[in-house]
C-alpha cells in the first residue's frame, strides 16, 4: 500500500514550457485534490475531483488543467509555465465526506521551479 | 466560498510549555474541522481532527477545541516538547455540495526552544 504516489520530486521548467505532474493513489479515494503551497500563504486549492470523470476548479485554477479517468490517477497539466508557478504542489487524497473517514492523505509533493 | 484565518503566525515557546493555536471559519456550514502537522521538507500529516458535532477531542498531549457559536476552533499542545516544532495548518471542510473541499489556514510556525 504506497499511499499517495507522487512524481516528480523536483522540476525547472523554463516560461512558457508545458508539463504535467502526475499523481497516484492506491486506497480507492473517491476525493482527489491538487494544492500549490507559498510561504505565507497556506495551502491554497487548484482544482479537485469527487470521482473518475468529474472534475472542478478550486480557488487558483488559472494556468491549470486536469482530468481523472480512472480512480486512481490525477495528472496536472501546466499549460504555458510562468514564473509565478514557482510553488510547491501537493496532490492529497481521501474517502468521500460520510464514508470511512474524511482525513486527507498528502502526496510527498513536487517542487517546481520555472525560470 | 470558505475563508480560514489562523493566528498567530510564529509561536515560540519553551519546552513543557502549552502551546495554542486559533482558527476562525466563515462558512457556518462547515462540518469538519482537522489539524495537520507539516515539518520542513514534509507532506502535511493528519494530527486530529473534530466534527461539527463535538465539542472538544483529545489524544494524548494534543486537544482541540470546536465553538460553532462563535465559529472559531483551536488546537492545544501541552507540555511540548522540541519534536513538535514544525508548521501546523488548520483546515474547514465545509458541507452540502462542496463535498469534500478543505480550506486551509495561512499555517503557524511553532519552535519549541529545548
Amino acid at each position: 500500500n504506497a499511499g499517495v504516489t507522487q512524481t516528480p520530486k523536483f522540476q525547472v521548467l523554463k516560461t512558457g514550457q508545458s508539463m504535467t505532474l502526475q499523481c497516484a493513489q492506491d486506497m480507492n479515494h473517491e476525493y482527489m485534490s491538487w494544492y500549490r503551497q507559498d510561504p505565507g500563504m497556506g495551502l491554497r486549492l487548484i482544482h479537485y475531483s469527487v470521482g473518475a470523470g468529474i472534475t472542478d476548479q478550486g480557488e487558483v485554477p488559472n494556468g491549470y488543467n486536469v482530468s481523472r479517468s480512472t480512480t486512481e490517477d490525477f495528472p496536472l497539466r501546466l499549460l504555458s509555465a510562468a514564473p509565478s508557478q514557482t510553488s510547491v504542489y501537493f496532490c492529497a487524497s481521501s474517502y468521500l465526506p460520510g464514508l470511512k473517514g474524511q482525513g486527507y492523505t498528502f502526496g510527498s509533493g513536487t517542487r517546481l521551479t520555472v525560470v | 466560498g470558505e475563508n480560514v484565518e489562523q493566528h498567530p503566525s510564529t509561536l515560540s515557546v519553551q519546552e513543557g510549555d502549552s502551546a495554542v493555536i486559533k482558527c476562525t471559519y466563515s462558512d457556518s456550514a462547515s462540518n469538519y474541522f482537522p489539524w495537520y502537522k507539516q515539518e520542513l521538507g514534509k507532506r502535511p500529516q493528519l494530527i486530529i481532527d473534530i466534527r461539527s458535532n463535538v465539542g472538544e477531542k483529545k489524544d494524548q498531549r494534543i486537544a482541540v477545541t470546536l465553538n460553532k457559536t462563535a465559529k472559531h476552533f483551536s488546537l492545544h499542545i501541552t507540555e511540548t516538547q522540541p519534536e513538535d516544532s514544525a508548521v501546523y495548518f488548520c483546515a474547514a471542510k465545509a458541507g452540502g455540495t462542496s463535498y469534500g473541499k478543505l480550506t486551509f489556514g495561512q499555517g503557524t510556525i511553532l519552535t519549541v526552544h529545548p
